[in-house]
């Protein structure tokens, strides 16, 4: 079974530019998470997805961060416009959503350069 | 500030040996815990849970232990292989949030 598929997997952008990346989760899995993990730290949430519904969208930068999950599968997060701080490693994550203790399982992430 | 804790940045271990990696927590209510590993250039990989009701799980060589008393949780890695050489998360859950709040990660290395 195919795991989390993000891409691209890497991106180089020059500062204000915009910038998206792309997650098809676990197949079956209706809960999509994207994730932020600057270097040394652990990942942290930016937006969870129950189905196309975002239900946690609290630490979203909604100044200049949109996410869509529009058919409840794949998902976009996006920046526009991208500043030096937003070098990171943006995870995505999914789980079955079937109850209260889940494993999340993650892609392989899109390591984002912001020059 | 900082709800899961991984003090250690980094451990090194010899081939064969245990490893012990610990993490603590401060809110009671996480009621779900994990660890993944992670190798450079890849996403993290899940290795082992273990819910709240319980005090140890096991998988094969690794094994978590939890100390709701103590808000400490560990991941014993039996014996330790070179393979096993990357940066090691823990992980708790809220319930009813689906939210995991991470700790820093413990770089380890296995030597042969």
């Amino acid at each position: 079974e195919a795991g989390v598929v993000q891409s691209p997997r890497y991106k180089i952008i020059e500062k204000k530019q915009p910038v998206a990346f792309w997650c098809n989760p676990i197949s079956g899995h209706n809960t999509l998470y994207w994730y932020l993990q600057n270097l040394g730290q652990g990942p942290e949430l930016l937006i969870r997805y129950e189905n196309e519904e975002a239900v946690d969208d609290s630490q979203l930068p909604k100044d200049r961060f949109s996410a869509e999950r529009l058919k409840g599968v794949d998902s976009t997060l996006k920046i526009q416009p991208a500043e030096l701080g937003d070098s990171a490693v943006y995870l995505c994550a999914s789980s079955s959503g079937q109850g209260r203790q889940e494993t999340q399982y993650f892609g392989p992430g899109t390591r984002l350069l912001v020059l | 500030d900082q709800q899961v804790k991984q003090n250690s940045p980094s451990l090194s271990v010899q081939e064969g040996r245990i490893s012990i990696l610990n993490c603590d927590y401060t809110n009671s209510m996480f009621d779900y815990f994990l660890w993944y590993k992670k190798y450079p250039a890849e996403g993290p990989t899940f290795l082992i849970s273990i819910s709240s009701i319980k005090d140890k799980n096991e998988d094969g060589r690794f094994t978590v232990f939890l100390n709701k008393s103590a808000k400490h949780l560990s991941l014993h890695i039996v014996p330790s292989q070179p393979g096993d050489s990357a940066v090691y998360f823990c992980a708790a859950s809220a319930p009813n949030t689906g939210k995991l709040i991470f700790g820093q990660g413990t770089t380890l290395q296995v030597k042969p």
